[in-house]
C-alpha cells in the first residue's frame, strides 16, 4: 500500500541553523500539507500546497519557513533561522484532492530538536 | 472558524470494555468529521470519517463514531477494547477553507489495562 515518508525521522540543531525537512508525498497526490506538534499540544496546520504555490499557511508560517517541490517527487519544509520554539514533531500529509473531500495521509513525521 | 475539543487528555479502560473517546466540535458550515490515531512511533492513520452520508460512521478495528448535530459531537466508540488499541486518538475537523487543512483536538491517549 503506497504510504507518506519522510525524513530524516529525528533531527537534533542548533539554534540558528537551518532545518530541511523532507517529505515523499502518495506519488498520485496532488494537495500537500505540513503541521507540526509541539509536545503536549495540538496538531497544528502550518501550510498546504497545491498547483505548485502556498494555497493556505497559518501565522507559524513566518518569513523563516518555506516550502517546494523542487522535482514532483519530493516536497520539503525548510526552516531557515531555527529557534528553541520550533521543537516539535513535524508531519507531512498528502491528498489526491482536498482535505475536506478526500483522506489525508500522513507520514510517521520527523521530530525535530533545536538547542 | 472551526475548533474541535476532546474531552479527557487520557482514558484508561480494561481489555474487553467499552471504549469512548469524546470529540465536540465547532463549525459554521456542516463539518467533516475525522479520527485518527497514532501507534507509537507511527504517524497519524485514519480511523473513520464523517461526510454527511450517514450518521454512524463505521471504521477501522472496530471503531464506530456517531455525528449527532444537536449536540455538535462525534464521539468514537469501540464495543470491545484490544490491547492493541492502547495508542493517541485524535479528532478533526476539515476546515471551510478551500484547501481543506484539518484542525485538530488536542488528542486523546488510550491505555488498555490488561
Amino acid at each position: 500500500e503506497p504510504e507518506v515518508t519522510q525524513t530524516p525521522s529525528h533531527q537534533v540543531t542548533q539554534m540558528g541553523q537551518e532545518v530541511i525537512l523532507r517529505c515523499v508525498p502518495i506519488s498520485n497526490h496532488l494537495y500537500f500539507y505540513w503541521y507540526r506538534q509541539i509536545l503536549g499540544q495540538k496538531v497544528e496546520f502550518l501550510v498546504s500546497f497545491y498547483n505548485n504555490e502556498i494555497s493556505e499557511k497559518s501565522e507559524i508560517f513566518d518569513d523563516q519557513f518555506s516550502v517546494e517541490r523542487p522535482d514532483g517527487s519530493n516536497f520539503t519544509l525548510k526552516i531557515r533561522s531555527t529557534k528553541l520554539e520550533d521543537s516539535a514533531m513535524y508531519f507531512c500529509a498528502s491528498g489526491v484532492d482536498r482535505g475536506d473531500q478526500e483522506t489525508q495521509y500522513f507520514g510517521p513525521g520527523t521530530r525535530l530538536l533545536v538547542l | 472558524a472551526q475548533s474541535v475539543t476532546q474531552l479527557g487528555s487520557h482514558v484508561s479502560v480494561s481489555e474487553g470494555a467499552l471504549v469512548l473517546l469524546r470529540c465536540n466540535y465547532s463549525s459554521s458550515v456542516p463539518p467533516y468529521l475525522f479520527w485518527y490515531v497514532q501507534y507509537p512511533n507511527q504517524g497519524l492513520q485514519l480511523l473513520l470519517k464523517y461526510t454527511s452520508a450517514a450518521t454512524l460512521v463505521k471504521g477501522i478495528n472496530g471503531f464506530e463514531a456517531e455525528f449527532k448535530k444537536s449536540e455538535t459531537s462525534f464521539h468514537l466508540t469501540k464495543p470491545s477494547a484490544h490491547m492493541s488499541d492502547a495508542a493517541e486518538y485524535f479528532c478533526a475537523v476539515s476546515s471551510s477553507s478551500n484547501t481543506g487543512k484539518l484542525i485538530f483536538g488536542q488528542g486523546t491517549t488510550l491505555q488498555v489495562k490488561p
